[in-house]
């Protein structure tokens, strides 16, 4: 299958300064990638939907000029999280489709924890 | 809101089957039946997915009963590493923007 990369896999972080998590479609293009946020044992919560070339679109709840998504390139989209703060603390999990003939299977990249002390 | 309904937790001895059940009464006639699985701090991992028709790759098979309001995931020979939550997920092929929706799926307990 198809693979996504994150970077970093994990990073600590004083509140108030902000975190960039890199999210890349190592052997596909990814027109269109997501953005998930999972406190411990809860599931898996749809934060945004990243468009490659427009303005992501942002899940009701989430902040986004708190959560910066930036999608550039058809292989890479970026989760800023400003001025972060503890609550903020969680496993940040980035999605892309893989578009084929057979269909568009939905692949995870594996996660980065991000720890807001 | 997901659109399926898991027990919330299963044991299972190592070396039989796990038999995972979901319930998606509402589930429209386009719509598929996904299983991905969640490793522990792990990013969830595709496993397998069906229509109408019973699926079988390398890692499990997917029975789902001719109405489609329900399917089992069967791992056949359960390993201590496939201990993890499996998801359960309804959705439509081929619609690029459309992400898929969590529930809470079974956290599955493979025992020695």
């Amino acid at each position: 299958g198809a693979v996504v990369s994150q970077h970093p896999s994990w990073v600590i972080c004083k509140s108030g300064t902000s975190v960039k998590i890199e999210c890349r479609s190592l052997d596909f293009q990814a027109t269109t990638m997501f953005w998930y946020r999972q406190f411990p044992k809860q599931s898996l919560m749809l934060m945004a939907t990243s468009n490659e070339g427009s303005k992501a679109t942002y899940e009701q709840g989430v902040e986004k000029d708190k959560f910066l998504i930036n999608h550039a390139s058809l292989t890479l989209s970026t989760l800023t999280v400003t001025s972060a703060h503890p609550e903020d603390s969680s496993f940040y999990i980035c999605s892309a489709r893989e578009p084929g003939l057979a269909g568009d299977e939905q692949y995870f990249g594996p996660g980065t924890r991000l720890t807001v002390t | 809101d997901a659109k399926t309904t898991q027990p919330t937790s299963m044991d299972c001895a190592e070396g039989r089957a796990a038999n995972l059940p979901c319930n998606h009464s509402t589930i429209s006639g386009n719509e598929y039946v996904y299983w991905y699985r969640q490793i522990h701090s792990q990013g969830p991992q595709y496993i397998i997915h069906g229509l109408k028709n019973n699926e079988t790759n390398e890692m499990a098979s997917l029975i789902i009963t001719e109405d489609r309001k329900s399917s089992t995931l069967i791992l056949p020979h359960a390993t201590l590493r496939d201990t993890a939550v499996y998801y359960c997920i309804v959705g439509l092929r081929n619609s690029g923007n459309t992400p898929l929706v969590f529930g809470k799926g079974t956290r599955l307990s493979v025992i020695a």
